[in-house]
C-alpha cells in the first residue's frame, strides 16, 4: 500500500461528457502528477502540481485540467471527452519536486475510465 | 527521438536465470532516475531509485547508471516466476521538472 486513494475506480462515459476523477496524496506530499496510461503503453505526463500551483504539463490539451487543495487532495477534469480519452488514469504523489533526492513517487490504484 | 525509449518484449528469461532490462534516455540533464513494476491491471510500484553513475544494490535487483552513455538498466538475479511483470523505467526531465516514462518492457519468467 502507497497511502494515495483514486476514485472512482472505474467510469463509464460518453463521448462529449466531462469527468472528474479525485486522488488522495500521502500526508505531507506537496507534489501530485498525473498520468494516462494507455493499453500495452507507459504512463504518459499530463500534469503535476506542487503547493497547489500548476508546475509542469505534458502535450495534453486544454480540456484536461487539474486542481490540488491543501489537505493533499486532487481532481483531474476532462472536458469534452473523446473516444480516445478511454484509459487508466494514475496519480502518484511526492514530498518534493522533482530535480531533488525527494521526487520520488507513489502511485494510486487508478481509475479506468471508458467513453463509449 | 523518444526521450525514455526501452524495448518492449516480451523477454522470457528462465527461472534461475538474471533478467537483464535496459533503459536509455535522451536528456543529458536528467538526475534521477527509477525502475517501476507494474503487473497486468495494477499500478506502477517502485522498485529502485538510482541518481548516482555505478551500480545500486537491493536484494535480488540491482540497478545500473551510466549517465555519459545515457543508459541505465535492472538486472534481477534469481528470477522468480513473480517477477512476471512490465517493468517501467522512468526518468526524471530536469527541463521540465517532469517524470517521463519509457513504454516499459514485458518480463516473462519461465518457470
Amino acid at each position: 500500500e502507497t497511502g494515495v486513494t483514486q476514485s472512482p475506480t472505474h467510469l463509464i462515459k460518453t463521448r462529449g461528457q466531462q469527468v472528474t476523477l479525485r486522488c488522495s496524496s500521502q500526508s505531507g506530499h506537496n507534489t501530485v502528477s498525473w498520468y494516462q496510461q494507455a493499453l500495452g503503453q507507459g504512463p504518459q505526463f499530463i500534469f503535476q502540481y506542487y503547493r497547489e500551483e500548476e508546475n509542469g504539463r505534458g502535450n495534453f490539451p486544454p480540456r484536461f485540467s487539474g486542481l490540488q487543495f491543501p489537505n493533499y487532495s486532487s481532481e483531474l477534469n476532462v472536458n469534452a471527452l473523446e473516444l480516445d480519452d478511454s484509459a487508466l488514469y494514475l496519480c502518484a504523489s511526492s514530498p518534493g519536486l522533482a530535480g531533488v533526492d525527494t521526487d520520488t513517487q507513489y502511485f494510486g490504484p487508478g481509475t479506468r475510465l471508458t467513453v463509449l | 527521438q523518444k526521450e525514455v525509449e526501452q524495448n518492449s518484449g516480451p523477454l522470457s528469461v528462465p527461472e534461475g536465470a538474471i533478467a537483464s532490462l535496459n533503459c536509455t534516455y535522451s536528456d543529458r540533464g536528467s538526475q534521477s532516475f527509477f525502475w517501476y513494476r507494474q503487473y497486468s491491471g495494477k499500478s506502477p510500484e517502485l522498485i529502485m531509485s538510482i541518481y548516482s553513475n555505478g551500480d545500486k544494490e537491493d536484494g535480488r535487483f540491482t540497478a545500473q547508471l551510466n549517465k555519459a552513455s545515457q543508459y541505465v538498466s535492472l538486472l534481477i538475479r534469481d528470477s522468480q516466476p513473480s517477477d512476471s511483470a512490465t517493468y517501467l523505467c522512468a526518468v526524471n526531465i530536469n527541463r521540465d521538472d517532469k517524470i517521463i516514462f519509457g513504454k516499459g518492457t514485458r518480463l516473462h519468467i519461465l518457470p
